[in-house]
């Protein structure tokens, strides 16, 4: 079975301040792993995905198979980054191909 | 590239009464999820289209839900009778290809359900 888990339900921090959202995964087999990001009022859309190993808007994630997990990190946060975040998982080509989502993590940047 | 498009955008209805939602996707993309996202949960799918085929709907409650997706553009999700616990958002998605590391959901505004 595919599981995600985001402990935090809000994280609060200020500008400036370091970021980083969990993600942890229960996944046997080789998972695909995604953030997506809700900002208020807008569609839900992907950040990031953990094969483009790029940094989105200042974001970075990095796959650790040996934690199961895929946390999102900013060095600097700012207010625009203010929004709801969601891990995601697919299960590749042997497993579920739609994403298994986390219960997501609202962040707040206060000035 | 107009997005995917949903409606209704809300909807508030009775318990044991019926209720259908509609999502054009974007055009061209094969592939045609709906996700049911319950307040202070993330999305949950209810069922993959691909083209016009079933791909998944092991999470899909056939009892009550059913969906469609006709000429494999268009799609309807319809509860028929309604429960308590099928207030939620309903999101519909839609990707170029079958899923994977390599493509990307695209998600509507989705359609708040209040069932009272």
């Amino acid at each position: 079975a595919q599981r995600v888990t985001q402990p935090e339900k809000l994280l609060s921090v200020f500008k400036g301040a370091p970021v980083e959202l969990k993600c942890n995964y229960s996944y046997s087999g080789s998972p695909e792993l995604f953030w997506y990001v809700q900002y208020s009022r807008q569609r839900l859309q992907l950040l990031l995905r953990h094969i483009s190993r790029e940094s989105i808007k200042g974001f970075t994630a990095d796959l650790n198979k040996g934690e199961t997990s895929f946390h999102l990190k900013k060095p600097f946060a700012q207010e625009e980054d203010s929004a709801m975040y969601y891990c995601a998982l697919s299960g590749g080509f042997t497993g579920r191909r739609a994403l298994t989502f986390g219960s997501g993590t609202r962040l707040q940047v206060q000035p | 590239e107009a997005g995917v498009a949903q409606s209704p955008r809300y909807k508030i209805i009775e318990k044991r009464q019926s209720v259908a939602f509609w999502c054009n996707p974007i055009s061209g993309h094969a592939t045609l999820y709906w996700y049911q996202q319950i307040l202070g949960q993330g999305p949950k799918l209810l069922i993959q289209f691909q083209n016009n085929g079933v791909v998944d709907d092991s999470q899909l409650p056939k009892d009550r839900f059913s969906a469609e997706r006709l000429k494999g553009v268009d799609s309807t999700l319809k509860i028929q009778p309604a429960k308590l616990e099928d207030s939620a958002v309903y999101l519909c998605a839609s990707s170029p290809r079958g899923g994977g590391i390599t493509d990307t959901q695209y998600f509507g505004p989705g359609t708040r359900l209040t069932v009272l």
